[in-house]
């Protein structure tokens, strides 16, 4: 059982706009950043979001971040095909000391 | 781009120890740290430790404590990580990934391409 709670699947229409959300506890998400990663078919994740808002360089501006509380959520706007895959939230667990993820979201656009 | 080129698939005998390399390239090694993550097949992503590139510095996950052990080689630009004890459930991908600074609460901003390591008799 994963620390940070996703839902397994989500799906939407193209162009439609979907939320994933990650929730956590007070030692995870309520005291640390978090970051989101997406993982195609057969590839290493790429980082989409970081510091809960934050868009890397050369990520599209369809993916954006928000947190509250102990929970966040990423959110996809003018949804593709290419936009299927994994999606996992991470963030510093203080009472576990470690890195955890979340169990992973599969989008999968209709 | 920043790189990371990770060493070949592995198959391993139970009891065995296995050690995957990680070389980076185009960016200052010691001034960021390597994780360690690996993914079962068809399972979520599971955090194994960390190095500070610059210092040395680990910390392990508490599940792998004792179990795995990752060090790095600044002239070769090379970390590595050995899991010891294989039992047929370490069968999976394992990944050496990027922080964006050296600390283990640096987000991870780069991926290697994964080593498949199998656990089979």
């Amino acid at each position: 059982q994963s620390v940070l709670t996703q839902p397994p699947s989500v799906s939407e229409a193209p162009r439609q706009r979907v939320t994933i959300s990650c929730s956590g506890s007070s030692s995870n998400i309520g005291n640390n950043a978090v970051n989101w990663y997406q993982q195609l078919p057969g590839k290493a994740p790429k980082l989409l979001i970081y510091s809960d808002d934050v868009l890397p360089s050369g990520v599209s501006d369809r993916f954006s971040g928000s947190k509250s509380g102990t929970s966040a959520s990423l959110a996809i706007s003018g949804l593709q095909s290419e936009d299927e895959a994994d999606y996992y939230c991470a963030t510093w667990d203080d009472s576990l000391n470690a890195l955890v993820f979340g169990g992973g979201t599969k989008l999968t656009v209709l | 781009q920043v790189q990371l080129v990770q060493s070949g698939a592995e198959v391993k005998k139970p009891g065995a120890s296995v050690r995957v390399s990680c070389k980076a390239s185009r960016y200052t090694f010691s001034s960021h740290a390597i994780h360690w993550v690996r993914q079962a097949p068809g399972q979520s992503l599971e955090w194994m430790g960390w190095i500070n590139a610059g210092n040395g510095n680990t910390k392990y996950s508490r599940r792998f404590q004792g179990r795995v052990m990752i060090t790095r080689d600044t002239s070769a630009r090379t970390a590595y990580m050995e899991v010891s004890s294989l039992r047929f459930e370490d069968t999976a991908v394992y990944f050496c990934a990027k922080g964006m600074g050296s600390g283990s609460y640096s987000p991870i901003d780069n991926w290697g391409q994964g080593t498949l390591v199998t656990v089979s008799s």
